[in-house]
């Protein structure tokens, strides 16, 4: 149980363009979405909280505008890179809390890799 | 906000003896502290949580103890295989967010 998956696994795109990233608690309901991003051989660094069907929570330093999240269900979540540069290159990572029991226990999807050229 | 310190930053083993990585956070109001390991180029998963009303967690050759007055959480692997190899991260929770560790590299020698 407690399965997230995220889609696409991989994205190449041109600098300018915008990318969206999925991602799917698919056996459970998830109260909240989390949005991470991880460059190579660092932490996981927390970008956005969001609870569906409210605006997103955005940690200090990242740009709302630029990192557009929706939770439009209990079960989705996205993150759209808008105007997407080189330097937005990274691992991201969404994870998701259950709606019952232990609501703070986070499960992972398997991460996005996104390089911009 | 919460801080997390995780040592060492790296660990390289024997395959079948123990591996302890040790963490140390500074709000004393966290009261979840899972674990998680990393293979490259995956999320992370899960592996052994403990909540702040327990000393101390096993899951088969997985250990974690947890001191509140000292503010400190370890890992401990017992009998490492090949497998074992991967990065860990602590985490501490702070209203519902987690602050992670820098991570552990672990190795463990054929």
């Amino acid at each position: 149980g407690a399965v997230v998956s995220q889609h696409p696994s991989r994205v190449i795109c041109k600098s300018g363009t915008s990318v969206k990233i999925e991602c799917r608690s698919l056996d459970f309901q998830a109260t909240t979405m989390f949005w991470y991003r991880q460059f190579p051989k660092q932490s996981l660094m927390l970008m956005a909280t969001s609870n569906e069907g409210s605006k997103a929570t955005y940690e200090q330093g990242v740009e709302k505008d630029k990192f557009l999240i929706n939770h439009a269900s209990l079960t989705l979540s996205t993150l759209t890179v808008t105007s997407a540069h080189p330097e937005d290159s990274s691992f991201y990572i969404c994870s998701a809390s259950a709606l019952a029991g232990k609501s703070d226990t986070q499960y992972f999807g398997p991460g996005t890799r996104l390089t911009v050229l | 906000g919460e801080n997390v310190e995780q040592h060492p930053s790296t660990l390289s083993v024997q395959e079948g003896d123990s591996a302890v990585i040790k963490c140390t956070y500074s709000d004393s109001a966290s009261n979840y502290f899972p674990w998680y390991k990393q293979e490259l180029g995956k999320g992370p998963q899960l592996i052994i949580d403990i909540r702040s009303n327990v000393g101390e967690k096993k899951d088969q050759r997985i250990a974690v103890t947890l001191n509140k007055t000292a503010k400190h959480f370890s890992l401990h692997i017992t009998e490492t295989q090949p497998e074992d190899s991967a990065v860990y991260f602590c985490a501490a929770t702070f209203i519902h967010k987690l602050s992670f560790g820098a991570g552990t590299t672990v190795t463990v020698r054929a």
